[in-house]
């Protein structure tokens, strides 16, 4: 397949482990998160998202963490899958704007 | 409902040559972005569409151009290719900007 990446972050994992990935944002001034997974040949699949209002959002499976202090979101995603296996990407904007600004991607790769 | 379409799915096109790329939005998404993806850069921002009108355009030369027609679909061009061209152009599209954005499976272009 196609690399969506080189040189990426990577954490492994076994299966049925649960996993934590960490997303530095730039913006201060960013109030919209989303987090995104990329399987190699695709687009990047819409995961879960968290506004600024909020700083715990639980999802299927997925938790999204926001700490605005630190400008910091994390992705936790519960016994993991080989399915789960991708590339993580976070992305933030701001209110009105469509531009997503993305973070550099995380590889996941999860064990049998 | 359909997703996000990005038509073609492969190209092969030439130095110097000049390439459009395609995207139908989801039925009733009226916001339509463009991003390109490379292994060194990442996921950049190019343009968003909103109702026909370009809203906010990435840092890009002027080769990098678009539009967004009345149902929504929207087209990007790039004019005199360039070797470093050579990307995965992403179509996102969502219900209008700063909601929830869904990717096509995107254009790989290759520029030999």
């Amino acid at each position: 397949g196609e690399s969506v990446g080189l040189h990426l972050p990577t954490l492994s994992v076994q299966e049925g482990d649960n996993s934590i990935i960490n997303c530095a944002y730039s913006n201060s001034a960013s109030d919209y998160f989303i987090w995104y997974k990329q399987e190699s040949g695709k687009g990047p699949q819409f995961i879960i998202d968290i506004r600024s209002n909020m700083d715990k959002r639980q999802g299927q499976r997925v938790t999204v963490l926001l700490n605005k202090t630190v400008k910091h979101l994390s992705l936790q995603i519960a016994a993991t899958q080989p399915g789960d296996s991708a590339v993580y990407f976070c992305a933030e904007n701001m209110i009105g704007y469509s531009t997503l600004t993305f973070g550099k991607g995380t590889m996941l790769l999860v064990s049998p | 409902k359909a997703g996000v379409t990005q038509t073609p799915r492969y190209l092969i096109k030439t130095r110097g040559q000049q390439v459009t790329l395609s995207c139908s939005p989801i039925s009733g998404h009226r916001s339509v972005s463009w991003y390109q993806q490379t292994p060194g850069q990442g996921l950049q921002f190019l343009f968003e569409y909103f109702s026909e009108t370009q809203r906010n355009k990435g840092n890009f030369p002027g080769r990098f151009s678009g539009r967004q027609f009345s149902n929504s679909r929207s087209e990007m061009n790039v004019s005199t290719l360039e070797l470093g061209d050579s990307a995965l152009y992403l179509c996102a599209s969502s219900q209008t900007p700063n909601t929830e954005a869904f990717f096509g499976q995107g254009t790989r272009l290759t520029v030999v």
